[in-house]
């Protein structure tokens, strides 16, 4: 199986801060279509795990534009641009280009 | 509005079995596969299930194949996840989820806990 690391595992940031969160592959998300199949979701305290990026770099719905992600091959970022207080929970990368789909261990973002 | 609303939670002993629905609303349900996704407590998320739009293809994690059976009705837009021979280690809360256009989980339901303990 696909194991995804991620670093940190846990981050405090004050807010208006700019934080990355880093998803590294053990082989390439990259399938001979030319498509990468890497995402990251948010599941805040008490919640339902919710989609922030697919394939990569695509906003989710509603998510916003504060987050960006970034990478290929085996190396992925997740950006937030300006941290709010909203932003707080458990960050997980997510690859579906090899079966079965797995996900990272979570990085846990806490507010200063 | 999309809207996920499993059912089916509780406790039952090892051995057992039990089965969790997951109803769909505000889009069209026979037009999109489907996943469950559990969540161990204190855990990260394990995929373990996914059914396509006709069920035409079912797939399954390791650990519940020849165990769980995902199944659904679309003229119900009902989702199913049937687990036999449960195991102290499928405590989890189990969420269903839509799959998305980009292969994502773009909707999540609340999730339902599922205990297994004697």
């Amino acid at each position: 199986d696909v194991v995804l690391t991620q670093t940190p595992s846990t981050l405090s940031a004050t807010i208006g801060q700019s934080v990355s969160i880093s998803c590294r592959s053990s082989q390439s998300l990259l399938d001979s279509a030319g498509n990468t199949y890497l995402y990251w979701y948010l599941q805040r305290p008490g919640q339902s795990p919710q989609l922030l990026i697919y394939l990569v770099s695509n906003l989710g719905s509603g998510v916003p534009n504060r987050f960006s992600g970034s990478g290929s091959g085996t190396d992925f970022t997740l950006k937030i641009s300006g941290v709010e207080a909203e932003d707080l929970g458990v960050y997980y990368c997510m690859q579906a280009t090899h079966a079965p789909l797995t996900f990272g261990s979570g990085t846990k973002l806490e507010i200063k | 509005e999309v809207q996920l609303v499993e059912s089916g939670e509780g406790l039952v002993q090892p051995g057992s079995s039990m089965k969790l629905s997951c109803v769909a609303s505000g889009f069209t349900f026979s037009n999109y596969g489907m996943n469950w996704i559990r969540q161990a407590p204190k855990k990260g998320l394990e995929w373990i299930a996914l059914i396509y739009y006709d069920s035409s293809s079912k797939y399954y994690a390791d650990s519940v194949k020849g165990r769980f059976t995902i199944s659904r009705d679309n003229s119900k837009n009902t989702l199913y996840l049937e687990m036999n021979s449960l195991r102290s280690e499928d405590t989890a809360m189990y969420y269903c989820a839509k799959l998305g256009l980009g292969a994502d989980f773009d909707y999540w339901g609340q999730g339902v806990m599922v205990t297994v303990s004697s």
